[in-house]
C-alpha cells in the first residue's frame, strides 16, 4: 500500500516475554520515527532514524527497548522482558527529509496495540 | 529542552460554534517547526499544518485557521463553524534543529462537537 504499514495491529503477550513490532514506511521516506502512546496521552518520542542510523534514541525508556533499521527501510522495535507498564499503542511514522534534516510532516501508521498481561 | 503544552484537556461545543485550541511551546532554538495533527476516533494521526519559525503569517484553510505568535510562543488553532466530524483529539507538535529535528508532541486536546 501507499501508507505506513505496521504489524501486528494487536499483540497480547505475557509479562517477561519478548516482542517485535514491525514498521514498513512509505517508499522513499528516509526518516522513520517510533512513538508510544498511552491512553489519553500524546505520542511519546522513542527513537528517530535517518536512513539506517539512529539519529536520536534518547526516548527509549531503558535497555529493554531496542530498534533497528538495517537497510534504511523497514524498522523493527524490539522489547525484551516485557512489563505490564509497556502496554500502549506503538506508533510508527515516516517522513521525507528536506535539506539535511527531516523537517516535514509525519505520516503515521495505524499503530500496534501491545497488551502485556 | 523542548516542550509543548496544550492546557485544554477537553473542550465540548455545539455544532456551528467556533472553537480555539491553545498551544504554547518552549525552545531555545531559533529554527524550528510547529505542527498540528488530528487523531480521529479511528486512531490514525493526520497532519493538518506545518509552520516554520521564520514565517509568522497566519494561515486559513477552509474552516481552519492558525495564529502563530512568537512573542507569546503560541500556535493556536481555530475551527470556525464546527461540525460533528471535527470531533477528535488534536495535537500540537514541535520540531527543532537540536537533535536533528525530532518531533515532540503535546498531550492533546479532545474536542467534542455535539449536534
Amino acid at each position: 500500500g501507499a501508507g505506513v504499514s505496521q504489524t501486528p495491529s494487536n499483540k497480547v503477550t505475557e509479562k517477561g516475554k519478548y516482542v517485535e513490532l514491525r514498521c514498513d514506511p512509505i517508499s522513499g521516506h528516509t526518516a522513520l520515527y517510533w512513538y508510544r502512546q498511552s491512553l489519553g496521552q500524546g505520542p511519546e518520542f522513542l527513537i528517530y532514524f535517518q536512513g539506517t542510523g539512529a539519529a536520536d534514541d534518547s526516548g527509549l525508556p531503558n535497555d529493554r527497548f531496542f530498534a533497528v533499521r538495517p537497510e534504511g527501510s523497514v524498522s523493527t522495535l524490539k522489547i525484551q522482558r516485557t512489563e505490564r507498564g509497556d502496554s500502549a499503542v506503538y506508533l510508527c511514522a515516516s517522513s521525507l527529509t528536506e535539506a539535511l534534516w527531516n523537517t516535514g510532516e509525519l505520516f503515521f501508521g495505524e499503530g500496534s496495540r501491545l497488551t502485556v498481561l | 529542552a523542548q516542550k509543548v503544552t496544550q492546557a485544554q484537556t477537553e473542550i465540548s461545543v455545539v455544532e456551528k460554534e467556533d472553537v480555539t485550541l491553545d498551544c504554547v511551546y518552549e525552545t531555545r532554538d531559533t529554527t524550528y517547526y510547529l505542527f498540528w495533527y488530528k487523531q480521529p476516533p479511528s486512531g490514525e494521526l493526520v497532519f493538518l499544518i506545518r509552520r516554520n519559525s521564520f514565517d509568522e503569517q497566519n494561515e486559513i484553510s477552509g474552516r481552519y485557521s492558525w495564529n502563530f505568535q512568537k512573542s507569546t510562543s503560541s500556535f493556536n488553532f481555530t475551527i470556525t463553524a464546527s461540525q460533528v466530524v471535527d470531533s477528535a483529539v488534536y495535537f500540537c507538535a514541535l520540531s527543532v534543529s537540536t537533535g536533528g529535528f525530532k518531533t515532540i508532541f503535546g498531550a492533546g486536546t479532545r474536542l467534542f462537537v455535539k449536534a
